[in-house]
Order: structure tokens, then sequence, then C-alpha cells
């Protein structure tokens, strides 16, 4: 399967704290990409990293990518209580239709 | 304002009956997908589409038809054949940024099988 792999699967954190989230990934990908989902909803785009980028910020949001350990990293920095959803990293390959394969997901919840 | 249509947002279905989700988009993407999710877990693929008239089975395609008869329209068709229908279903459009696309999701249907 080339779905992601997510962890934590769930994390806790008090307003304030920073929240790392971890997407770890089984072949080559062109870019990847962080989506949000509030419970309920849909899913929001945050964040995109190609795969020849190693670091990319947005706001408190910073993204890692190391494509020797075919792993990401989304840390939000100084977290608020309306970070709480379940985040997402989704892998786009080079050369196919445009569709990203997704992690399972990371639920963080903020407490404020 | 630009964005991605899903209705209903709750559906409930009797066995042996087809349900038909519909999804309509305003901002002019060329390529649609429909996933489903299942409760904690990530989306599957089921359906894509990347222009009218043509479209390709994603990982869990077995009991779902789509059709591509308009651009702004992907409507799923949930058949009698899936054997575990009951799942959150989401839409999303998208367009070709430099090599990459970035989704755009409907708000979602919520699709139960009594």
């Amino acid at each position: 399967s080339q779905q992601g792999e997510e962890d934590p699967q769930a994390l806790s954190i008090q307003e304030g704290e920073n929240a790392t989230m971890n997407c770890s990934y089984k072949t080559s990908i062109n870019n990847l990409q962080w989506y949000r989902q509030n419970s309920g909803r849909g899913l929001v785009h945050l964040i995109l990293i190609r795969s020849n980028e190693r670091e990319k910020h947005s706001g408190r949001l910073r993204v890692t990518l190391d494509t020797s350990k075919k792993s990401s990293s989304l840390l939000i920095t100084a977290s608020r209580a309306a970070d709480t959803a379940s985040y997402f990293c989704a892998m786009g390959f080079s050369g196919n239709t445009g569709k990203l394969i997704f992690g399972q997901g990371t639920t963080l919840q903020v407490k404020p | 304002d630009g964005g991605i249509t899903q209705s209903p947002k709750y559906l409930f279905r009797k066995e042996g009956q087809n349900v038909t989700l519909s999804c309509e988009q305003n901002l002019n993407h060329d390529a649609m997908y429909w996933y489903r999710q299942d409760p904690g877990q990530g989306l599957r693929l089921i359906y894509y589409s990347q222009i009218v008239n043509d479209f390709q089975k994603g990982d869990i395609a077995e009991g779902y038809s789509v059709s591509r008869e308009k651009k702004e329209s992907f409507p799923l068709t949930v058949t009698s054949a899936q054997k575990n229908p009951t799942a959150f279903y989401l839409c999303a459009s998208s367009i070709d940024s430099a090599g990459a696309n970035v989704l755009t999701f409907g708000a979602g249907s919520r699709l139960t099988v009594l």
C-alpha cells in the first residue's frame, strides 16, 4: 500500500505549547501536503512541500521533508484551542493523475 | 464564492437500495475525486476524473459508480453491491499547479445504512 503512516495517532497538549506530527511513506513522491479536518467537515489544505524542498513555513506552521528517510513532520507553534482538529498528510506522485494518497491522521486536542 | 457543494449532508438507506451523492463545483477545476472516510481513519480513493467523459477507478471502486458528463458535476452512486457503505464521503476537485495538485474539498455526505 502507498498509504502514509502518521504518528502519534492522538496528541493532547495545553494551549501555547508546540505540537509535532510525523508522517512516513513508502515510495518516492513528487510532493507532500498537509490537510486539516474539523470534526465532521471536509478537509482544508494547509501547506505543500515539494520533493526538492527540505523545509517550508506558513504562519505558525513549519513543515520539514526528509526524502532519504521518506518522512515529513508538521510543527504547529504556540498552539491555540482553535487548532483542535485532525491533521492528515497526503502524498502526491510524479507523472500520475493528481490523485493523493492520505495518511490515517493525527487527532490533536489543544486544551485551553 | 467558488467552492464545492455536496448533497445531501446526511442520507439514510435501506439495504439493497442504490443511492446517489451529488458533487458540484464552480471552481473551473478539471479534476474531481471521491474519497471515503471511515471513523478514525484516513481517506481512501474511490474514483477520480481528470476530464469530462473520462474517469478511473481508485483503490476501493467496487460497489460504486460515477459519471462525468459535465465539468462541474461528478455524482457518485453507491450501489447495493457495496457491502459496507456506511461512511463519510468526501468529494474534491483540483487544478494542476506546477506539477502538484492541491485539493479543495466539499463538506461531505454521511451515509448510514439501516
